[in-house]
Parts: C-alpha cells; sequence; structure tokens
C-alpha cells in the first residue's frame, strides 16, 4: 500500500522560500504522476503542478514562475519549491498521486504540511 | 482553464435523506476525465468517485455520479452522519487541473 510521507518548514517570512519534500513508499515510483495540491486556511483545493519522474513536469500558469518541483527517483522522493512566498501562500500543502491510466483522478494524498506565511 | 462550478455552495439536509450535489465545466469535459473527492475537517481529500461514475475502492454504494461534458452530479441516497462534509469535483480535461469551490453538506 502506498504511502506518502511529507515534511517540510512550517513558518516562513514573506519573501522566503517555500520547500517541501514527499517520500513516496510501498508501490511503483515511476508508473505515476506527483502532484502538489494546497488549500488556503477555509478555502477550497489549488493544483500547483505535477512531475512525471520518466518525463518532466507540469505547471499551473498562475504560479509557474516561483515554483520548482523536483523528482529524486532513487530516492522515490519529489519536491517542491516555492520562491518569494507571501500571506497568500498560506495554506496547508499536500503531495498526491495520479495514475496514467485511461481514467485521470488523484487517488492517494499525504496528510498535508501546514505552511504559515508572517512576518 | 476550465473553471468547475459547484452548486448550491451549501447543502442543509437531515440524516437519511438524499443529496445532489451538481458541478458545471465552463467547457465540455470528458466523463474519463472527472473525480469527486469527499473532505473531512482537518484530513486530507478523500477520492469517492472517477470517470464521472465510477466509485473508487471502498466507497459505499450510497455514493453515485452520473453527467458529461458540462454537468455532472453526485449524489448520496441516504446521508450518514459522517456525509455531512465537504465535497469537490475535478477536471483533468485540461492543465490547470482545476477543483470547484466545494459543496458543504451541513445537518439541517
Amino acid at each position: 500500500q502506498v504511502q506518502l510521507q511529507q515534511w517540510g518548514a512550517g513558518l516562513l517570512k514573506p519573501s522566503e522560500t517555500l520547500s517541501l519534500t514527499c517520500a513516496v513508499s510501498g508501490e511503483s515510483f515511476s508508473g505515476f504522476y506527483w502532484s502538489w495540491i494546497r488549500q488556503p486556511p477555509g478555502r477550497g483545493l489549488e493544483w500547483i503542478g505535477e512531475v512525471d519522474p520518466s518525463s518532466g513536469t507540469n505547471y499551473n500558469p498562475s504560479l509557474k514562475s516561483r515554483v520548482t518541483l523536483s523528482v529524486d527517483t532513487s530516492k522515490r522522493q519529489v519536491s517542491l519549491s516555492l520562491t518569494s512566498v507571501t500571506a497568500a501562500d498560506t495554506a496547508v500543502y499536500y503531495c498526491a498521486r495520479r495514475g496514467r491510466g485511461f481514467y485521470h483522478y488523484v487517488d492517494v494524498w499525504g496528510k498535508g504540511n501546514t505552511v504559515i506565511v508572517s512576518s | 482553464e476550465i473553471v468547475l462550478t459547484q452548486s448550491p455552495g451549501t447543502l442543509s439536509l437531515s440524516p437519511g435523506e438524499r443529496a445532489t450535489l451538481s458541478c458545471r465545466a465552463s467547457q465540455s469535459v470528458s466523463s474519463r476525465y472527472l473525480a469527486w473527492y469527499q473532505q473531512k475537517p482537518g484530513q486530507a481529500p478523500r477520492l469517492l468517485i472517477y470517470g464521472a461514475s465510477y466509485r473508487a475502492t471502498g466507497i459505499p454504494d450510497r455514493f453515485s455520479g452520473r453527467g458529461s461534458e458540462t454537468d455532472f452530479t453526485l449524489t448520496i441516497s441516504r446521508l450518514e452522519p459522517e456525509d455531512f462534509v465537504v465535497y469537490y469535483c475535478q477536471q483533468f480535461e485540461d492543465s490547470p487541473w482545476t477543483f470547484g469551490q466545494g459543496t458543504k453538506v451541513e445537518v439541517k
């Protein structure tokens, strides 16, 4: 059974860089897309982007200028970097898995990391 | 970007009643690219429905989905106490993969 363990700094100052890592255990790593999704307090879900360990990345245009997703296949880890954070980036950040099959959906989610941006 | 509009924003019902949640897309979405999620307070979302109408593993049969193109519906046939939470739809027709703003099902 696949498990996603996330970690990273939870309190940042404005203009700093958010860094989170997600480690995948249990099942195939390269056979899936690995996404980052965030949820501001009391609000809905926003897709940040995803990485395909085989071919590359796909970003939400609204964040593309500040986001970098990277993957370490040997460690089965994916990482999120978000630069120049502001209070608007305060959210719970989820690592999640999307399959490559005929149907597209996110079927596995990490527990989430709360990130607060405050001076 | 495809905008998903969920309605109503809040649905007030009693246990045992039927809930009907709507997800409308700003442009056509193939059924195989439409999913529904349930989110309980303090938890990550959980996949309920994929392909617009297929229940994910372990999802009770009181949950059902239907729809096509721009109109999709999630139905909960008989509300159980644990169903009074928030539901989201998501599309994978066109990147960025967008979510609806959510429907909260609350106890009347």
